[in-house]
Formats: C-alpha cells, structure tokens, sequence
C-alpha cells in the first residue's frame, strides 16, 4: 500500500493564482483531512471529509475548497492565493470510529 | 485555536538519557493521541490513550493522562538519536467526527 500520497512536494505560486493540492489513499478509509502547519502554530484544521460526497470546514477554512467525490481522492483548491496561505500542508486519513490518522508527506507551498 | 500545548518546546538530551514531553489541554476529551514528525516528513502516530485511561505504554513509549489536570505525559526511555524529532500532543473531543486539534509540539535533539 503506498499509504497517503500528496503531489506535488513542493509549489511556488504568485499571488492571484489559484491551484490545487492533490491528495488520495489506497486504505479505503472514510476520514480524511487537510491541515496547514505553520512554525509555532502546530497543525490547523482547513477542511475535512467524513466520506463521498460530504465535506465540511475546519479552523482555517477560508480561501479554500474542496470536495470528495470517490473515497480515495480528497483535493484542495486555492481559489486565489495569498501570501498568507505560504505554509506546509498536510493531508490525511483515518478509519470511521478510529482516531489514529495517517499522514500525507506533505506539499511546501509558497506565495510571492 | 491551540487546544494542546507542549511543554517544553525544545529538549536536547544524550542518548541513553529519559525524555518527558508534557501537554495540557483546556476542554473535555475523548481521546489524547501523540505523534511524531521527523524534518521535512509528516506526521506518525505513536499512541493513544483513552480519557478513562491513566497510563499506557507502547515498547520504550510511557503515556500519562490526567483528566482532572487536563494534561498527559510522553515519557521515551533509553533514548537514541534516531527519536530526534517533533512530538505533538493531539486531542480528539466527542462528535461524530472527532476533529483532532494539534499542539505546537516539542522538538526533542538527541545527542549520540
């Protein structure tokens, strides 16, 4: 199983640009997340998904889209990027009923 | 916003020595996972413990959890510098979906 993939590594845009992070699983979990990490701040909830189909917001959700529409692929869009949203984000995914979440390697991504 | 917070924030010890990361939490919790993040990678589930659970361990891992304090405890024995990393405390609260919020971590440097 390759786990939680996220392309690409790393992705540096320009301000106005938008984007989208990709993200899938091959564990069949229902869960799956995106977070963003800044120094300092630990990992802040952006979106989440409980399944196909349902998606909803998290701490940090403005600015950002997703949708869910096979439970393998859980992609998050920038719809115009802002030098605030420079940050490390991480996707991941967990069993309904299950705590445990596995993580993505993450996407370094920077607005100029 | 921050529902967990580590201290200390960094730790640097040799190897072989004991390490204690703390972490206390201001509302009621489900559950109280810890994670590891070596640099550059994402997030690794080490443990979980339950709120009717006091201790917990998992091979050189030791949890604590005191709900009356709101606060657990990551002890790591015998450490090696391969335990070079960032741990994170993370809460889960009640709810279907069991959002889990983060700390900011401790940055633990083992020296060989």
């Amino acid at each position: 199983n390759a786990g939680v993939t996220q392309t690409p590594k790393f992705q540096v845009l320009k301000t106005g640009q938008s984007m989208t992070l990709q993200c899938a699983q091959d564990m069949n979990h229902e869960y799956m997340s995106w977070y963003r990490q800044d120094p300092g701040m630990g990992l802040r909830l952006i979106h989440y998904s409980v399944g196909a189909g349902i998606t909803d917001q998290g701490e940090v959700p403005n600015g950002y889209n997703v949708s869910r529409s096979t439970t393998e692929d859980f992609p998050l869009r920038l719809l115009s990027a802002a030098p605030s949203q420079t940050s490390v984000y991480f996707c991941a995914s967990s069993r309904q009923g299950r705590n445990e979440q596995f993580f993505g390697p993450g996407t370094r991504l920077t607005v100029l | 916003s921050q529902q967990g917070e580590e201290d200390p924030q960094a730790l640097s010890i040799q190897e072989g020595e004991n390490a204690t990361m703390n972490c206390s939490y201001k509302t009621s919790i489900n559950n109280l996972q810890w994670y590891r993040q070596n640099s550059g990678r994402g997030l690794v589930h080490l443990i979980l413990i339950r709120s009717n659970e006091r201790e917990k361990h998992s091979g050189r891992l030791r949890v604590t959890l005191d709900t009356s304090k709101k606060s657990s405890s990551l002890l790591i024995t015998a450490s090696r510098a391969a335990d070079t990393a960032s741990y994170f405390c993370a809460t889960a609260h009640s709810g279907g979906y069991q959002k889990v919020t983060f700390g900011t971590g401790t940055k633990l440097q083992v020296i060989p």
